[in-house]
């Protein structure tokens, strides 16, 4: 069964700072994996996802992932976090046409002046 | 290009009361996926439907709750005799045919139940 970790559950970071998320996971297949973030009181929105190919994935608002097979990692990356980054960040598995999707508990982020 | 919708965004009922929540999918989707998250934890699978079917409901509670997506209309999440763990966000999620691994959700509802 799969299963996804996410160790940190609150992160706090100044402004302009870097950020990391640590997310692992446990999958018998090929994994896809998604990182989701989620304002308070707002639905999720699809960060980028992993599904092949380059094991360091480009996605919106300047965040980055890079996939690690060996480590079962997909850490969620941030040069400099802007205050609009303080969320609820989740990361997600799945595999090709499986759409039950398995979240982590998520990381709360708190951006500070 | 309007996204996944869901209505109420807040819903407020007392024990035993029912509980209606709507989606209506992203233009173009033809799967609906229903995932519950309860206080402090992720998101969890509850159903998969495509129009006028039930594909999989395996993470759905076997009693007091259904879902149904019809050929017209929203997809339906029903909830009956609400009870107070019944509390949550109800997030909904729609994919393209094919692509079912990439989900785009909707803003949720947030159901208390007093």
């Amino acid at each position: 069964a799969q299963s996804v970790t996410q160790p940190d559950i609150h992160i706090t970071v100044s402004e302009g700072a870097s950020l990391e998320l640590r997310c692992n996971y446990s999958y018998g297949a090929t994994p896809y994996l998604f990182w989701y973030v989620q304002s308070p009181g707002q639905g999720l929105q699809l960060l980028l996802k992993y599904f092949s190919g380059d094991t360091l994935v480009q996605g919106i608002k300047g965040f980055e992932a890079e996939f690690k097979r060996s480590q079962s990692s997909f850490n969620l990356r941030k040069p400099s976090v802007h205050w609009s980054d303080a969320a609820e960040y989740f990361c997600a598995v799945g595999a090709i046409g499986d759409y039950k999707l398995s979240f982590g508990a998520g990381t709360t982020v708190t951006v500070r002046a | 290009n309007a996204g996944v919708m869901q209505n109420p965004r807040h819903l407020v009922r007392r024990r035993g009361q029912e509980a209606r929540l709507r989606c209506s999918p992203m233009k173009g989707h033809s799967h609906v996926y229903w995932y519950r998250q309860l206080p402090e934890e992720g998101l969890k699978f509850m159903v998969y439907l495509q129009k006028e079917n039930i594909i999989d409901e395996s993470g759905m509670p076997k009693e007091r709750f259904s879902a149904e997506f019809p050929k017209e209309g929203p997809s339906i999440l029903r909830i009956q005799q609400v009870v107070r763990g019944d509390s949550a966000a109800y997030f909904c999620a729609s994919s393209p045919q094919g692509a079912e691994e990439t989900q785009y959700f909707g803003p949720g509802t947030r159901l208390l139940v007093l």
